[in-house]
């Protein structure tokens, strides 16, 4: 079964506004990962959060990890037309190097 | 740098005949992760290797496919006698080592349609 769910399924807001999506998984982890997918692309890896973290920033990213609810959210702050695209979660164990994907957030942000 | 490359980008076959994807990783790579991802889902681990090694098949289906990553050239992923149900998007990551904490690059992938 898949490790990690995103909430929710998908997402549309407008420019300027934040977005918040969720992921949730059922095993310990090592790190949780999110990416960005365009549509017909590849994945783009934005954010790793390792299990002793709590939180993590980079630029408009803010990724927070719970590892007692073993769930994780990503915000993106002051969202733009260009972070149209689906966002994954992705779950690593510890010493092992595949990571499990959930099904995705496809986030639409409006001009 | 390139990134990681995959070719073809698009792939039409009919029921019955053989697929080859192929990947090459970024430069100084030497660790290679084939995933499958079916419209409107998440990516489905298949394989994972390293040069001349299958270290992980378990996301693999046991008959059909098939993978390598030789010690010159590219990795390919081999589908032997497609089928409707394996259109798909294929897609390759590498990363420079192992360890699970590593970032994955991914190439633009390969959608393969059976007709």
């Amino acid at each position: 079964s898949q490790q990690g769910e995103e909430d929710p399924q998908a997402l549309s807001i407008q420019e300027g506004e934040n977005a918040t999506m969720n992921c949730s998984y059922k095993t310990s982890i090592n790190n949780l990962q999110w990416y960005r997918q365009n549509s017909g692309r590849g994945l783009v890896h934005l954010i790793l959060i390792r299990s002793n973290e709590r939180e993590k920033h980079s630029g408009r990213l803010r990724v927070t990890l719970d590892t007692s609810k073993k769930s994780s959210s990503l915000l993106i702050t002051a969202s733009r037309a260009a972070d149209t695209a689906s966002y994954f979660c992705a779950t690593g164990d510890s010493g092992y190097s595949t990571l499990t994907f959930g099904k995705g957030t496809m986030l639409l942000v409006s001009p | 740098n390139a990134g990681v490359m995959q070719n073809p980008r698009h792939l039409v076959r009919r029921r019955g005949q053989e697929a080859r994807l192929r990947c090459s990783p970024m430069k100084g790579h030497s660790h290679v992760y084939w995933y499958r991802q079916l419209p409107e889902e998440g990516l489905k681990f298949m394989v994972y290797l390293q040069k001349e090694n299958i270290i992980d098949e378990s996301g693999m289906p046991k008959e059909r496919f098939s993978a390598e990553f030789p010690k010159e050239g590219p990795s390919i992923l081999r589908i032997q006698q497609v089928v409707r149900g394996d259109s798909a998007a294929y897609f390759c990551a590498s990363s420079p080592r192992e360890g699970s904490t590593n970032i994955q690059y991914f190439g633009a992938g390969t959608r393969l349609s059976v007709l």
